[in-house]
């Protein structure tokens, strides 16, 4: 199975400054095709998880243009321009390379 | 609009078995495949399966932990994908999501529609 790993695990973060989460994967995720399976997953507060970004950088329709995904082969990373306080929770990255998908351990940002 | 909607969840013990299903409205069930996810108390998210579309046979895949134990099955007639759960493990314990995804047979990627989630609980 690809493992992957999130840092930091946890973030507290001040609003209206930048915020930066990374992801390692084991393996390389970009596919033959050329794509690259690696979504970014936040869980507010009792709620479902929602899509922020998907394969690497493509932000999801509906998705604020403050978070932006970049990254290629096992190194990515997750950044929100300037945190807002609706953006706590926890943010999972995912591969969806392989079955079984696999997610980082998550990284809660709370404000400060 | 999409909506999934989870049901089936509840008390069972340690060793029985528990049926789940989601219904879907609001696009073509059968165009997409359904993939099962979960999430243990106070933990991350675990991906628990999925099953194909029709364009790629309907097979299913599971996670090493429910394999030989979890089945998912789909009924394309009525837009609902179920996750029938068998001698359950007091570790299986968790909240259980459907979501779809973009999947061809082994890669998907955007899950954007997800269910409310139902909670399993499996007591010794």
């Amino acid at each position: 199975d690809i493992v992957m790993t999130q840092s930091p695990l946890f973030l507290p973060v001040t609003p209206g400054e930048p915020a930066s989460i990374s992801c390692r994967s084991s393996q390389s995720l970009q596919h033959s095709n050329g794509y690259t399976y690696l979504d970014w997953y936040l869980q507010k507060p009792g709620q479902s998880p929602q899509v922020l970004i998907y394969l690497g950088s493509i932000r999801a329709s509906g998705v604020p243009d403050r978070f932006s995904g970049s990254g290629s082969g096992t190194e990515f990373t997750l950044k929100i321009s300037r945190v807002e306080a609706e953006d706590v929770g926890v943010y999972y990255c995912m591969q969806g390379l392989q079955t079984p998908g696999t997610f980082g351990h998550g990284t809660k940002v709370e404000i400060k | 609009e999409v909506q999934l909607v989870e049901s089936g969840g509840g008390l069972v013990q340690s060793g029985r078995s528990l049926r789940l299903s989601c219904k879907v409205s609001g696009y073509s069930f059968s165009d997409f495949a359904m993939t099962w996810f979960r999430q243990a108390p106070g933990k991350g998210l675990e991906w628990v399966g999925f099953i194909t579309s029709g364009r790629y046979g309907g097979t299913t895949e599971y996670a090493a932990s429910v394999k030989g134990r979890f089945t998912i099955s789909r009924d394309d007639s009525n837009s609902i994908a179920y996750l029938q759960m068998n001698s359950l493990k007091t570790e299986d314990t968790a909240v259980y999501y459907c979501s779809r995804g973009h999947c061809s047979e082994s890669n998907c990627y955007m899950f954007l529609y997800w269910g409310q989630g139902t909670l399993v609980t499996v007591s010794s």
